[in-house]
């Protein structure tokens, strides 16, 4: 069964600062991606993450894959007030054809002025 | 561009009501999947599909059936609706290629109450 962990939970920062959201998942995975929601709101899809080493940046956001340490990371860069949302990863179970796609609990961003 | 679309975005039920929701994606994706998120606990998988005809269960399935007769169509039922099952509910999409097309699509969600 694959299981996501996502910290922190809560996270609230001000602008201009930097910080990184956390993935841990448990076991092997053939994508990890990287989704953000604003209140009411669907998911929106940031970036997937394919091999191990992988990074994407857009804008402020960077995301990078370790498969070996089964671990992903978003890293916020001078964070402005518009990146307050809700920052959610997930991973796709890679063995057979139980192709799961699991969410971890989300991390709700505040970007205080 | 429809992408993904869930069908209704709203609706209250009564306790014991059936309902079916409704996705339907137009990018000729393998995989879909229903999901339902409740405040606090991200987003559940309740069943998910690999193909037309086939289904599975997902972390929390009790309580629901679902159907993919179409490889577009996934629909997920309530037979006896439960307060519960109050959540939002999301559908997604995805492919199994690698590269490019590799996302993993969402519907807007449709907000169930059960009263």
């Amino acid at each position: 069964e694959l299981k996501v962990e996502q910290n922190p939970l809560f996270l609230s920062m001000q602008e201009g600062k930097n910080y990184t959201i956390y993935c841990n998942y448990s076991t092997t995975s053939d994508r990890l991606y990287w989704y953000r929601q604003d209140p009411g709101k669907s998911l929106e899809s940031l970036f997937v993450l394919l091999s191990n080493g992988a990074v994407k940046q857009e804008g402020r956001l960077m995301a990078s894959l370790d498969t070996k340490a089964r671990l992903s990371t978003l890293h916020i860069t001078a964070a402005v007030h518009d990146l307050s949302a809700t920052y959610f990863c997930a991973a796709r179970l890679s063995s057979g054809s139980a192709r799961q796609l699991t969410f971890g609990s989300g991390t709700q961003l505040t970007v205080l002025p | 561009n429809a992408g993904v679309t869930q069908t209704p975005k709203f609706r209250v039920l009564k306790t014991g009501q059936s309902m079916t929701l409704l996705c339907a994606q137009d990018m000729n994706h393998e995989y879909m999947y229903w999901y339902r998120q409740d405040p606090g606990m991200g987003l559940r998988l309740i069943h998910y599909s690999v193909g037309e005809g086939t289904t599975a269960k997902g972390e929390v399935p009790d309580g629901y059936n679902v159907s993919r007769l179409k490889k577009q169509n996934f629909l997920l039922g309530l037979e006896s609706a439960a307060p519960s099952q109050t959540s939002v509910y999301f559908c997604a999409s995805s492919s199994d290629r690698a590269g490019r097309g590799t996302e993993a699509f969402f519907g807007q969600g449709t907000r169930l109450t059960v009263v």
